[in-house]
């Protein structure tokens, strides 16, 4: 059974401090890793994508990848309160076949 | 990304009734999923939407109760059969590019089962 585990939260961080995100999976052949936001009532939004072991920046958001832990990360820098929303981890099949298995999400809340 | 429009966006429904569930992608895509999001879970997958052929099922989900069409590479339907009040869920449709690994999502069916 593939998994992938996230902390369920809630993660509160002040207004412009820095979130940090983190998520194990399972299936040690995963190639590719997504973050998700997801907004209560909404479907989910990719934010992120990362494939290589390391960090890959786009804006407030860094992914970090570590496939010999198994372990992914995202880090939100100047957190707006308009990030406040649960954030999926996401990592795709081994098998090549583009199915991905979602973590169970960390709600994250910004306080002004 | 694909721009993927599904409808409807809501339904309240009574049991033993069906439900179709549509999904329209702007481009062709390789991958169609369904999924199904309980109340404060995360996403279960029920199927890959196979196109011409019949869909592949996950573990727990039957064809009978979720029969899939997928009749081209940019549309793709999901009936929910005999409902209950347990269907009560997100139903969200995804797709993944020609190009790509990302899977992009509509906006979800949120469905109702009294």
């Amino acid at each position: 059974q593939k998994e992938v585990e996230q902390n369920s939260g809630p993660l509160s961080v002040p207004e412009g401090a820095i979130a940090s995100l983190n998520c194990t999976y399972s299936d040690r052949g995963s190639q590719s890793f997504f973050w998700y936001r997801q907004y209560s009532g909404k479907s989910p939004e990719l934010i992120m994508s990362i494939y290589s072991n390391g960090d890959k920046e786009d804006g407030r958001f860094t992914a970090q990848l570590n496939k010999a832990s198994q372990y992914v990360s995202l880090l939100i820098r100047d957190s707006q309160p308009s990030d406040s929303a649960t954030y999926l981890c996401a990592a795709g099949d081994s098998g090549g076949y583009q199915k991905v298995t979602f973590g169970t999400g960390t709600k994250l809340q910004v306080i002004p | 990304s694909a721009v993927i429009s599904q409808k409807p966006s809501r339904d309240i429904c009574q049991r033993g009734t069906s439900l179709t569930i549509q999904c329209q992608v702007d481009s062709q895509v390789t991958m169609m999923f369904w999924y199904r999001q309980q109340p404060g879970q995360s996403l279960t997958l029920i199927a890959t939407a196979n196109q011409g052929s019949e869909a592949t099922y996950e573990s727990g989900f039957v064809i009978d109760k979720f029969p899939i069409s997928r009749p081209n590479l940019t549309f793709s339907t999901l009936t929910v059969s005999n409902m209950s009040p347990e269907d009560s869920s997100i139903y969200l449709c995804s797709a993944v590019g020609r190009e790509n690994t990302e899977a992009f999502f509509g906006q979800g069916t949120r469905l109702t089962v009294v």
